[in-house]
C-alpha cells in the first residue's frame, strides 16, 4: 500500500505570496492532519480534517487554512506569506478520527524569502 | 494542557552500545496514547510504536524496547546494540482521547541520536 504523498516536496516563495500544499493520504484513510515543523517551535499541530470537515484546529493565524476533498485528499493554503512561515509542513493520515495511529508523509519544505 | 518533555537534546554513542531515550508526559486525560516516531535526515516521520494508557506492559521489537511507567508518567525507548542506521531524531508524542475530534498529537522537542561508527 502506498504511503502518504505530499506535493510539492520543495518550494521557494517570497513574502506576501500565497502557497498551496497538497497531501494524498494512504488509501482507505479518511483523516488527514497537518503539522508545521520549525527549528524554533518544533512540531506544531495545524488542523485535522475528517469527512471533508475540519475537526480540530491548532493555534495558528487565519492565514493558514485547509480543506479536504471527497476522496480524502487534502490541501493547505498559506496566504500573505511571512519569513517565519519557512518550515517543513508534514501531513499525516489515519484510518479514522480518534484512537488511530497517524502515518506521516515526507513533508513539503517551504522557504520564504 | 498536554505536554511532552524530552530532556535529552542530543545523544552520541559508539556503535553497538545501548542507548535509552527518555520521555516524560503530562496530561489530565484518563485515556491517552503515547507514540514514538523516528525522523531520519529525509524528514519523514516514521511510526515506531503506539501505547494505550491502560497497557503498561513493556514491549520489545527486535533491538527496540519501550518501558511505559504510568506512576512516573514516563515512556522511555531503548535501542540495544545500536547501529549507524539508528542515527536520527526521535520524537515522543501524546494523543488525548477526551473528546471526539481532540486527537492532535503533542510532540516533544525530540532527541537527536548520533551513532558513531
Amino acid at each position: 500500500k502506498a504511503g502518504v504523498t505530499q506535493t510539492p516536496r520543495y518550494l521557494i516563495k517570497t513574502r506576501g505570496q500565497q502557497v498551496t500544499l497538497s497531501c494524498s493520504p494512504i488509501s482507505g484513510h479518511r483523516s488527514v492532519s497537518w503539522y508545521q515543523q520549525t527549528p524554533g517551535q518544533g512540531l506544531q499541530f495545524l488542523f485535522e480534517y475528517f469527512s471533508e470537515t475540519q475537526r480540530n484546529k491548532g493555534n495558528f493565524p487565519g492565514r493558514f487554512s485547509g480543506r479536504q476533498f471527497s476522496n480524502s485528499r487534502s490541501e493547505m493554503n498559506v496566504s500573505t506569506l511571512e519569513l517565519g512561515d519557512s518550515a517543513l509542513y508534514l501531513c499525516a493520515s489515519s484510518q479514522a478520527i480518534g484512537r488511530e495511529t497517524q502515518y506521516f508523509g515526507p513533508g513539503t519544505r517551504l522557504l520564504v524569502l | 494542557a498536554q505536554k511532552v518533555t524530552q530532556a535529552q537534546t542530543e545523544i552520541s554513542v559508539v556503535e553497538k552500545e545501548d542507548v535509552t531515550l527518555d520521555c516524560v508526559y503530562e496530561t489530565r486525560d484518563t485515556t491517552y496514547y503515547l507514540f514514538w516516531y523516528k525522523q531520519p535526515p529525509s524528514g519523514e516521520l516514521v511510526f515506531l510504536i503506539r501505547r494505550n494508557s491502560f497497557d503498561e506492559q513493556n514491549e520489545i521489537s527486535g533491538r527496540y524496547s519501550w518501558n511505559f511507567q504510568k506512576s512516573t508518567s514516563s515512556f522511555n525507548f531503548t535501542i540495544t546494540a545500536s547501529q549507524v542506521v539508528d542515527s536520527a531524531v526521535y520524537f515522543c508524542a501524546l494523543s488525548g482521547f477526551a473528546n471526539f475530534g481532540n486527537e492532535k498529537l503533542t510532540f516533544g522537542t525530540g532527541t537527536r541520536l548520533t551513532i558513531i561508527p
